[in-house]
């Protein structure tokens, strides 16, 4: 099945210690994008994709990054994370101007 | 400045009758409105959607309606089951340059009872 994965679904990492999370699709999508979704608040979005053009969030902070080496893979870098970086990091996919498809999450905890 | 709303943050319905959730937006540039379902532990999975030039969409069970006017959507679950149960996300775009770049609401956790 055609799906959009998320590596690792957990991840726990110690404050200030960098951490990567990844993305990859099996739809050939040529967008992707990166949310943040805090507890009871409105899925955020951080940057997008679109082949290999990367689009920042005016308001996304320096300290995410992101790489898409190629179509099928995205990579989320936080360079030092905070205690108000926990969160769920939402992958999605779409073709320009179409619904998009997410992943199941990766629930990162800072300690 | 929350430029989606979900009011509501849950719902109870019983099963068979209709679930109402409902959805206000403020930015008049947003032309593509769509409605995500999750469940826990899974990413959003996208329901139904519709564009600014037209004010119903139909899709088995599952109605959305758009008010551009009064800038409010709604999506109409008939008849409602348990397994819809679920926090359901109203999300709007505006398709400018490449890509459909989409602004949540914050969720309206829908709860059908037997």
């Amino acid at each position: 099945d055609a799906m959009v994965i998320q590596n690792p679904r957990y991840q726990v990492t110690q404050f200030g210690k960098p951490v990567t999370l990844s993305c990859s699709q099996t739809l050939n999508h040529n967008v992707m994008y990166w949310y943040q979704q805090k507890s009871s608040q409105a899925p955020k979005l951080l940057f997008h994709y679109y082949d290999k053009d990367f689009n920042n969030e005016a308001d996304t902070p320096d300290n995410f990054q992101s790489r898409r080496p190629n179509t099928s893979f995205c990579f989320l870098d936080i360079r030092s994370p905070g205690l108000g970086d926990a969160a769920m990091y939402l992958c999605a996919t779409s073709r320009a101007w179409a619904e998009q498809f997410f992943g199941p999450g990766t629930r990162l905890t800072v300690l | 400045d929350q430029q989606v709303k979900q009011n509501s943050p849950s719902l109870s319905v019983q099963e068979g009758r209709i679930s109402i959730l409902n959805c206000d937006y403020t930015n008049s540039m947003f032309d593509y409105f769509l409605w995500y379902k999750k469940y826990p532990a899974e990413g959003p999975t996208f329901l139904i959607s519709i564009s600014s030039i037209k004010d119903k969409n139909e899709d088995g069970r599952f109605t959305v309606f758009l008010n551009k006017s009064a800038k409010h959507l709604s999506l109409h679950i008939v008849p409602s089951q348990p397994g819809d149960s679920a926090v359901y996300f109203c999300a709007a775009s505006a398709r400018t340059g490449t890509a459909s770049k989409l602004t949540f609401g914050t969720g309206t956790r829908l709860q059908v009872t037997l």
